[in-house]
């Protein structure tokens, strides 16, 4: 089936150190993209990407960085810069981008990092 | 800066009764979604809403959109725990861009 796979589930790491989150999708979109969920808080955009060796800032880029080397993968680093690196991060994608451009995002099960 | 607000931010509600979702965005916009997430789970979609006027109805859920008032409503009708969930809507603002800010979201009990 196909889908958006995120790893790892958990991510526990000490203050200071860069983390990489992995996202990967076999549903041949097009487009991807890094979200942050706080706890009872809406998702804010980090980065997207809507083609291959292209990505955009989100509204929150600041201390993140990613890479789309490959269609099916969209990993994000989360940097020592980050201040409030401790969240639920979801990854997602979606085949739109021109005519089709009414398609939902589709999500991936998300990485809950925490940093100490 | 497009603002996407949602009311309630918490709805506890009996099995059986209805209520209404609310999701009101600051500035015009051509595309609507409501999604559904499960405690610590991922987004689910429920409805996309492209026109004035759109209604879409699944199940127990109506979502509904007025672009000329920058208004969507999610109904639910004779809730039942099932559905019991965080609903969100997003708004995409930038034509063919997709880049959604959403709500803040709305959490959902239901009680039996």
């Amino acid at each position: 089936d196909g889908g958006i796979t995120q790893s790892p589930k958990y991510l526990f790491r000490k203050e200071g150190q860069n983390v990489t989150l992995s996202c990967e999708q076999n549903l041949n979109h097009d487009a991807m993209y890094w979200y942050r969920q706080d706890p009872g808080q809406g998702l804010r955009l980090i980065y997207y990407s809507q083609i291959v060796n292209d990505f955009q800032k989100g509204d929150i880029a600041e201390g993140y960085s990613v890479s789309r080397e490959k269609k099916e993968s969209f990993p994000l680093t989360v940097t020592s810069a980050q201040k409030n690196p401790t969240a639920f991060y979801l990854c997602a994608s979606s085949d739109s981008g021109g005519a089709t451009y009414n398609s939902p995002l589709h999500f991936g099960n998300g990485t809950r990092l925490t940093v100490t | 800066e497009l603002k996407v607000e949602q009311n309630p931010l918490f709805l506890s509600m009996q099995e059986g009764k209805n209520y209404t979702i609310y999701c009101n965005y600051s500035t015009t916009s051509d595309r609507l979604y409501w999604y559904r997430q499960d405690p610590g789970k991922s987004l689910e979609s429920l409805f996309v809403l492209l026109s004035n006027g759109a209604v879409k109805q699944e199940g127990r859920l109506m979502a509904s959109l007025d672009t000329k008032a920058r208004l969507s409503t999610l109904h639910i009708t004779a809730a039942v725990h099932d559905l019991s969930a965080t609903y969100f809507c997003a708004v995409d603002m930038n034509f063919g861009n997709e880049k959604l800010t959403f709500g803040t979201g709305t959490r959902l009990t239901i009680i039996p």
